[in-house]
């Protein structure tokens, strides 16, 4: 069946910081990648997407580029803020009868000043 | 703007007494899901709607059932909540096959 690994959180860094979180799926075919944030007390929301290998999805200064060869979609920020601090989820969709989403564990993500 | 949107926001009930969450949504997207997330843990697919077609994961309890009676309104009833139920309940929508999610903000309930 699919699935998807996170690395496990909590990540703590400082504001202007790298982020990097890695996240492997296992998935037959073609999936569709995404990067979900969730901010305390609150639904999903959606980061950014890939649909097919080499593609970049980016948003927010958050980026992730799908490959295939190594079945990764890590998730990537150049200079982390406070406000940044959320839980991260990596998600994997293949399409059928409903594009069921295949959740990651998520990765919390504190920024300290 | 168009939305998804989930009542109430907050939800205590006591331990077997049946509980009704809500969500509508104004995209007129096709396809609806109920997730329950607990503490800490990623979502988990309780069931969804392809239009009116109902489709169950196997996985899912049958204390769960769910309703739409329209493209714009799901139902998820709980009908006896025990303390494991305790959970975030999230409801979304995508058009067909474009797995393009939209989430509402989560029901939180909580069983006393």
């Amino acid at each position: 069946g699919n699935s998807v690994t996170q690395m496990e959180g909590p990540v703590t860094l400082s504001e202007e910081a790298f982020l990097t979180i890695n996240c492997t799926y296992t998935a037959t075919g073609y999936p569709s990648l995404f990067w979900y944030v969730q901010y305390p007390g609150e639904g999903l929301q959606l980061l950014l997407k890939a649909t097919k290998a080499d593609d970049k999805g980016s948003n927010k200064g958050f980026e992730a580029t799908y490959r295939k060869e190594t079945t990764s979609f890590h998730l990537e920020k150049g200079s982390v803020q406070v406000s940044d601090s959320a839980v991260y989820f990596c998600a994997l969709s293949k399409t059928g009868t409903a594009s069921k989403l295949t959740f990651g564990t998520g990765t919390r993500l504190q920024v300290t000043l | 703007d168009a939305m998804v949107i989930q009542n109430p926001r907050y939800q205590v009930t006591q331990f077997g007494k049946p509980v009704t969450l809500s969500c509508s949504q104004t995209l007129n997207h096709n396809v609806m899901y109920w997730y329950q997330q607990k503490s800490s843990q990623a979502p988990k697919l309780l069931f969804h709607y392809y239009d009116k077609d109902f489709n169950n994961e196997a996985d899912t309890p049958d204390n769960f059932q769910s309703r739409r009676p329209n493209t714009s309104f799901c139902f998820l009833d709980i009908r006896s909540p025990g303390l494991g139920d305790a959970a975030m309940y999230l409801c979304a929508t995508s058009r067909d096959r474009t797995g393009g999610y939209t989430f509402g903000s989560g029901t939180r309930l909580t069983v006393v």
